[in-house]
């Protein structure tokens, strides 16, 4: 296992349509986080989960987004409608640590035209 | 609510220079800080980290102390390279594993 890995990389799409992005962590990680990266920024916290429960959904930047990791493996991030303004980085790290350093994968960059 | 607060950028050294980027976070409780470094083109990945009052992280030539006294986490490194020029990130994990990041510091190190 390398790494976090997300896909896809990069995503175009219109206003108003619906895109989803997924995230594989580190096999032995049990906590999975998703950020949401604009240009000069921070990571901006969205969720997280540890294994399949998702502990803070409260930071989830309306209700068009929501999370899920069904399993506890992989997570997808979904964004319904989107629009202009949700143009963004959106990060996925993953944690197994007892002191909660994360490993960040590439990032998904997404694009609403 | 948490929060940190980085030394604004731009940062531009020549080879060898000291360097310092301070950092400063407000928490309840006893977090865990951490600086992450994105190098151009990169990912973002941890350079160190500290968990407990006083202790040092140290990665790779560079240092940062957790003050408890003072809030603050400042990276330092002795003799910066050209390699080193990236945006540095401090964070700080809460007990309950969320974590916040300031907004980074760029830093260009020019031979």
């Amino acid at each position: 296992d390398t790494g976090v890995s997300q896909d896809p990389r990069h995503k175009i799409t219109k206003r108003g349509q619906n895109v989803t992005f997924r995230c594989d962590p580190i096999s032995e990680h049990n906590r999975l986080y998703w950020y949401r990266q604009t240009l000069g920024q921070g990571p901006e916290f969205l969720t997280y989960f540890q294994n399949e429960a998702q502990l803070e959904k409260s930071r989830l930047l309306s209700d068009r987004f929501s999370a899920e990791r069904p399993k506890g493996s992989f997570s997808t991030l979904e964004i319904q409608r989107t629009e202009q303004g949700d143009s963004a980085m959106y990060l996925c790290a993953s944690s197994g640590g007892r002191f909660y350093e994360q490993y960040f994968g590439p990032g998904t960059r997404l694009t609403v035209t | 609510g948490n929060s940190v607060t980085q030394m604004e950028g731009p940062v531009t050294l020549s080879e060898e220079a000291f360097l310092t980027i301070n950092c400063t976070y407000t928490a309840t409780g006893y977090p865990s800080l951490f600086w992450y470094v994105q190098y151009p083109g990169e990912g973002l990945q941890l350079l160190l980290k500290a968990t407990k009052a006083d202790d040092k992280g140290s990665n790779k030539g560079f240092e940062a102390t957790y003050r408890k006294e003072t809030t603050s986490f400042h990276l330092e490194k002795g003799s910066v390279q050209v390699s080193d020029s990236a945006v540095y990130f401090c964070a700080l994990s809460d007990n309950a594993g969320k974590s916040t990041f300031g907004d980074g510091t760029t830093l260009t190190v020019k031979p």
